[in-house]
């Protein structure tokens, strides 16, 4: 079973970064794709992008000029900031697993709440 | 982007129904199409992938078919566990995207 967990501030300022961190504790993020996924209250799914455990990524267009993710094999962590932020980026942050075989996010952490407000 | 279409947005059936949701999307993306259960307050968890593959653990009472730009979801026979939101998600490119979800609630 692979644990993935989320942590960083809850809430976060308009312009500014929002920071957060995945660990996967006791396994290993070698070899695989990580991704991150948010969701407003009340709405869908949106993709923000993913990381490979080399440090190559993948980002949402719509994103991706604000979206910095990196990878730190040797804490099985990786990352997301989100710049400039407004209260649109509200939202529930999860992290999950691209799973390589079936190409689907087989393993999510508990999600995280970022409110985006003064 | 390719765009993902749920139908419907919501329904009503009762315990013991067939339920059938459909996904379409805006291109093919040929089987590379996976199915996702949200409970209010939880989080998304994989049902189905590549179209009609059942994840591990995952009862037999929900598959998928479809190829192409057509999917369906199918629970033979709905559960009260069941009542949720079900997402559909295309992993034939990035940007991954998802449907817009289709609530499936008591009636």
């Amino acid at each position: 079973q692979v644990q993935l967990q989320e942590s960083g501030p809850g809430l976060v300022k308009p312009s500014e970064t929002l920071s957060l961190t995945c660990t996967v504790p006791g396994g290993s993020i070698s070899s695989f794709y990580w991704s991150w996924i948010r969701q407003p209250a009340g709405k869908g799914l949106e993709w923000i992008g993913r990381i490979y455990s080399s440090g190559s990524t993948n980002y949402n267009p719509s994103l991706e000029s604000r979206v910095n993710m990196s990878v730190d094999t040797s804490k099985n962590q990786f990352s997301l900031k989100l710049s400039s932020v407004t209260a649109a980026d509200t939202a529930v942050y999860y992290c999950a697993r691209d799973s390589p075989g079936a190409r689907a996010f087989d393993y999510w952490g508990q999600g995280t709440l970022v409110t985006v407000s003064s | 982007d390719i765009q993902m279409t749920q139908s419907p947005s919501s329904l009503s059936p009762s315990v013991g129904d067939r339920v059938t949701i459909t996904c379409r999307a805006s291109q093919s993306i040929s089987s590379y199409l996976n199915w996702y259960q949200q409970k209010p307050g939880k989080v998304p968890k994989l049902l189905i992938y590549a179209a009609s593959s059942l994840q591990s653990g995952v009862p037999s009472r929900f598959s998928g078919s479809g190829s192409g730009t057509d999917f369906t979801l199918t629970i033979s026979s709905l559960q009260p566990e069941d009542f949720a939101t079900y997402y559909c998600q295309q992993s034939y490119t990035t940007p991954r995207t998802f449907g817009q979800g289709t609530k499936v609630e008591i009636k």
